[in-house]
């Protein structure tokens, strides 16, 4: 089965950086995915690894190391919008997801 | 750009109830799934289809059966709707192939009195 660990808050400043750490444990692995989701809306596509390393986009970047069955998302130069959840995901099987729980973000002045 | 799009924002009914939930995408994909999410559980999926008339049952299906009629329409419904099923219902779409995305709807609050 699938296991996905974050933590459940992260505060931060605005203009800091913050890293939200995700922990999964897989049958087999087929990449991981990371979603944003402002409070009352849907979640929102962000970033997908499948290779280990770091892929940048912008201010928001993602890790992956496989072996170590770790993932975390690294928000550069805070802005108050990224008040958010972050959610870590893998695929199943079969073309389902398991999602994590997710971390909320607040960003303060 | 992916729509997907949920018949209602907001929904109140009372138990008993057939509850109908739709969602459409306009992508033409495969994939739809519908999840619920609670606060301190996060997503979970109740059902999920791969191919008009096909369907597979998700983590929590309990309670609840789809339709899926056409490609671009995937049905969640509620046979008996009770209070433990209050919650933020999701649709999601997404092609075949690895590292495809989902695509979420806006959601529905749904609320049983």
């Amino acid at each position: 089965g699938q296991n996905i660990d974050q933590p459940t808050e992260m505060t931060a400043t605005e203009g800091a950086i913050v890293q939200i750490n995700c922990t999964y444990q897989t049958s087999g692995f087929n990449g991981l995915f990371w979603y944003q989701q402002h409070a009352g809306e849907a979640p929102t596509f962000l970033s997908y690894n499948v290779l280990d390393g770091l892929e940048e986009k912008g201010r928001f970047s993602s890790f992956l190391s496989r072996s170590k069955g770790y993932s975390y998302l690294l928000l550069k130069e805070l802005q108050m919008k990224d008040s958010a959840s972050y959610l870590c995901a893998v695929p199943t099987g079969f073309q389902k997801l398991v999602f994590g729980t997710g971390t909320r973000l607040l960003v303060s002045p | 750009d992916v729509k997907v799009t949920q018949s209602s924002r907001y929904l109140v009914k009372r138990t008993g109830e057939k509850v109908f939930l739709e969602c459409v995408q306009d992508m033409d994909h495969e994939n739809m799934f519908w999840y619920r999410q609670d606060p301190g559980l996060g997503l979970r999926l109740i059902y999920f289809s791969y191919d008009v008339k096909m369907k597979e049952k998700g983590d929590i299906p309990e309670g609840y059966s789809v339709s899926r009629e056409k490609k671009e329409r995937f049905s969640l419904i509620l046979e008996s709707a009770s209070t433990n099923q209050t919650s933020m219902y999701l649709c999601a779409s997404r092609p075949q192939g690895p590292g495809q995305p989902q695509h979420f709807g806006d959601g529905t609050r749904l609320s049983i009195l």
